[in-house]
């Protein structure tokens, strides 16, 4: 059992730079999360998959936020011109969900971003 | 929209008290409740779940009732150990109309 696998562990950038970020969930989860946390705060939900397609986007997210899961497999999630407020970990999670069943989310280790 | 509030922390306790964290949710329908911790230095992982109203879940001495008249999902445990030290994330969703949502979180220290 791998887990759910993320990339980079660590992001250091500068403002104005781009990022993307990857996430390897459990190989037969059909659900993809991503989330945001910052110290002492609960994870934020971003954006999620049910297999490639993107079935919500948080209304908080602006548009310099994009992911995808082009396969229905990793996930990428790009942030554009960075801004010191997207300093935060960001968390990806996997679950299988089939019908009539409740979920139970996998979490990856994680990405910590700082912005420069 | 869905939302979870859970009681504000830091909660500090002796060895053997008993911990109650409270938690409320806001949802149209009737979504799975869950209770997740992060160990110091660690991810989140699932400490109990319940699918439906009434229903109790429990781990590791944890317990929570799924309280539908209250909207409440309260955690609960009669005797903590210094190993229980982390943060408790309520949390809900998780069927086939919801996704997962998360609370701020609680700290809890326990004291030797």
């Amino acid at each position: 059992d791998t887990g759910v696998s993320q990339n980079p562990r660590h992001k250091i950038t500068k403002r104005g730079q781009n990022v993307t970020f990857r996430c390897d969930p459990i190989s037969e989860h059909n659900r993809l999360y991503w989330y945001r946390q910052t110290l002492g705060q609960g994870p934020e939900f971003l954006t999620y998959f049910q297999n490639e397609a993107q079935l919500e986007k948080s209304r908080l997210l602006s548009d310099r936020f994009s992911a995808e899961r082009p396969k229905g497999s990793f996930s990428t999630l790009e942030i554009q011109r960075t801004e010191q407020g997207d300093s935060a970990m960001y968390l990806c999670a996997s679950s299988l969900l089939l019908t009539g069943s409740n979920e139970k989310l996998f979490f990856g280790s994680g990405t910590q971003l700082s912005v420069l | 929209g869905d939302s979870v509030t859970q009681m504000e922390g830091p909660v500090t306790l002796s060895e053997e008290a008993f911990l109650t964290i409270n938690c409320t949710y806001t949802a149209t329908g009737y979504p799975s409740l869950f209770w997740y911790v992060q160990y110091p230095g660690e991810g989140l992982q699932l400490l109990l779940k319940a699918t439906k109203a009434d229903d109790k879940g429990s781990n590791k001495g944890f317990e929570a009732t799924y309280r539908k008249e209250t909207t409440s999902f309260h955690l609960e445990k009669g005797s903590v150990q210094v190993s229980d030290s982390a943060v408790y994330f309520c949390a809900l969703g998780g069927t086939g109309g919801f996704k997962t949502i998360f609370g701020a979180g609680t700290r809890l220290f326990v004291k030797a």
